[in-house]
C-alpha cells in the first residue's frame, strides 16, 4: 500500500516570496506522482505530474516539483508567489498496476498575503 | 473542453433521507471515483468503478452505495443520510487501469445533512 505525507498543513507567505510545499511518500513499487490544486469552492485540477524521465517537472504558472527517489519526496516550489496562488494543494501517488486508484495527502493550504 | 459534471453543487437534506449524487464525464474514461473531502483529512476514497456495472469499495464505503449503468455516469447513493455525512463530495474519472492514474475532477457537491 502507498501513503502520502504532506508535512505542512498551512503555509502563509507574503506576495513575491518563494515557497516550498513538502510531500513525502512511501511505496514498495514505482509510483507516478501528482500535485493537484484546489481554488476556493472548486474541484481539484492537475498542477503537474511526474511519470518518468527528468526528475524536475514544471507547470505553466511557474511551479516546479522535483522527484527525489532516495528521499521519497516530491516537494513543490515556486520562486515568487502571487495572491492568486492562494489555494489548497494536494500531493498524490498512484501505481502502474492499479493506476486508477490514487492516494492523497491531507493537503496544504497556501495563503499568500499582500 | 473535457469535463466531469456533478449534478448539484449544494444540497441540504434531513437525517434519514435518501440522497443521490450524480456524476457524468464526457472523456470516455473507464474509471470513475467518488471521494469525500473533509478539512484536515484530505480526500478519502468511498467507491470506484473500472467498468460499467462494476464497483469496488474504497477506504470508507460504509453508509454509501454506487451505481454505474452507463460508462459516462457514476452515481453515489446515501440510503439514509446522517449528520456525519455532511461533507464535500468529489467525483473524478481517469483512463484505463494501466494508465498513469491522472484524475479529472468535477466541481464538487457540498452536502449538508440536518
Amino acid at each position: 500500500a502507498q501513503s502520502v505525507t504532506q508535512l505542512d498543513s498551512q503555509v502563509p507567505v507574503f506576495e513575491e516570496a518563494p515557497v516550498e510545499l513538502r510531500c513525502n511518500y512511501s511505496s514498495s513499487v514505482s509510483v507516478y506522482l501528482f500535485w493537484y490544486v484546489q481554488y476556493p469552492n472548486q474541484g481539484l485540477q492537475l498542477l503537474l505530474k511526474y511519470l518518468s524521465g527528468s526528475t524536475l517537472v514544471e507547470s505553466i504558472n511557474g511551479f516546479e516539483a522535483e522527484f527525489n527517489k532516495s528521499q521519497t519526496s516530491f516537494h513543490l516550489r515556486k520562486p515568487s508567489v502571487h495572491i492568486s496562488d492562494t489555494a489548497e494543494y494536494f500531493c498524490a501517488v498512484s501505481v502502474g498496476t492499479n493506476a486508477g486508484k490514487s492516494t492523497f495527502g491531507d493537503g496544504t493550504t497556501l495563503t499568500v498575503k499582500p | 473542453d473535457v469535463k466531469v459534471t456533478q449534478s448539484s453543487r449544494y444540497l441540504v437534506k434531513r437525517t434519514g433521507e435518501k440522497v443521490f449524487l450524480e456524476c457524468v464525464q464526457d472523456m470516455d474514461h473507464e474509471n470513475m471515483f467518488w471521494y469525500r473531502q473533509d478539512p484536515g483529512l484530505g480526500l478519502r476514497l468511498i467507491y470506484f468503478s473500472y467498468d460499467v456495472k462494476m464497483k469496488e469499495k474504497g477506504d470508507i464505503p460504509e453508509g454509501y452505495s454506487v451505481s454505474r449503468e452507463k460508462k459516462e455516469r457514476f452515481s453515489l447513493i446515501l440510503e439514509s443520510a446522517s449528520t456525519n455525512q455532511t461533507s464535500m463530495y468529489l467525483c473524478a474519472s481517469s483512463h484505463g487501469r494501466q494508465h498513469t492514474g491522472e484524475l479529472f475532477f468535477g466541481e464538487g457537491s457540498r452536502l449538508t445533512v440536518l
